[in-house]
């Protein structure tokens, strides 16, 4: 079965720093690729997702990320982030196991200061 | 558009109780999935309905239930609850079919607390 693994719990930075959020699956199939973020207080919203083409994807707010298949990864990034950015950042995958069910990560909190 | 909707946002029952929590999906939108978060196991999807049918299940036990109406409005029922159901429940919509690509929409879930 499909596990995904988020590399950090909790990342904190400072106003202006940049990003990378670690994100590795397990199962080597056709997958389905998301970044999901929950701010303080709102329920959780989608930041980008991939699904076939360019392994680089652009979402909201300035984030990216990219897909690489050999490694199991997608990684969330940011060049420069704000305190806005203050957030959980949960990272889902669907398989062709798994149908449209997501299965995520246990999530990263990041606090950004200013 | 109205984003999706759940009732009730916060729930507090007793052990051996049951409840059902209800989501209303985006308008157009077919496709519901639950989710149970808790900070011990994280997000994990219970099931999914489209066209009124359970199209997709998760690992959960049969105490976990679910339906859809034909206005695509979706109910999860929990009979005989355990204090590890204590969790925030997530609804998720998204427009059809078995597209997974399809984006899902979180409503702000319903906190349930089981004493």
């Amino acid at each position: 079965a499909q596990s995904v693994s988020q590399h950090n719990h909790h990342v904190i930075l400072s106003e202006a720093a940049s990003l990378e959020l670690g994100c590795n699956y397990s199962y080597g199939g056709t997958v389905n690729l998301f970044w999901y973020v929950q701010y303080p207080g709102q329920h959780l919203q989608l930041l980008l997702k991939y699904f076939s083409g360019d392994p680089l994807v652009k979402g909201i707010k300035g984030f990216e990320a990219e897909f690489i298949k050999s490694k199991f990864s997608f990684n969330l990034r940011k060049p420069s982030v704000q305190w806005s950015d203050t957030a959980e950042y949960f990272c889902a995958v669907n398989d062709d196991q798994a149908g449209t069910a997501l299965i995520f990560g246990k999530g990263t909190t990041l606090s950004v200061s200013s | 558009k109205a984003g999706v909707t759940q009732t009730p946002r916060y729930l507090i029952k007793t052990r051996g109780q049951q409840v059902t929590l209800s989501c209303s999906p985006i308008s157009g939108h077919r496709s519901v999935s639950w989710y149970q978060q808790t900070p011990g196991q994280g997000l994990q999807f219970l099931f999914e309905y489209f066209s009124e049918t359970q199209r997709n299940k998760g690992n959960f036990p049969g105490r976990f239930s679910g339906r859809q109406f034909s206005n695509s409005r979706s109910e999860m029922n929990v009979s005989t609850l355990e204090l590890g159901d204590s969790a925030l429940y997530l609804c998720a919509s998204s427009l059809a079919s078995a597209a997974r690509t399809d984006t899902q929409y979180f409503g702000p879930g319903t906190r349930l607390t089981v004493l």
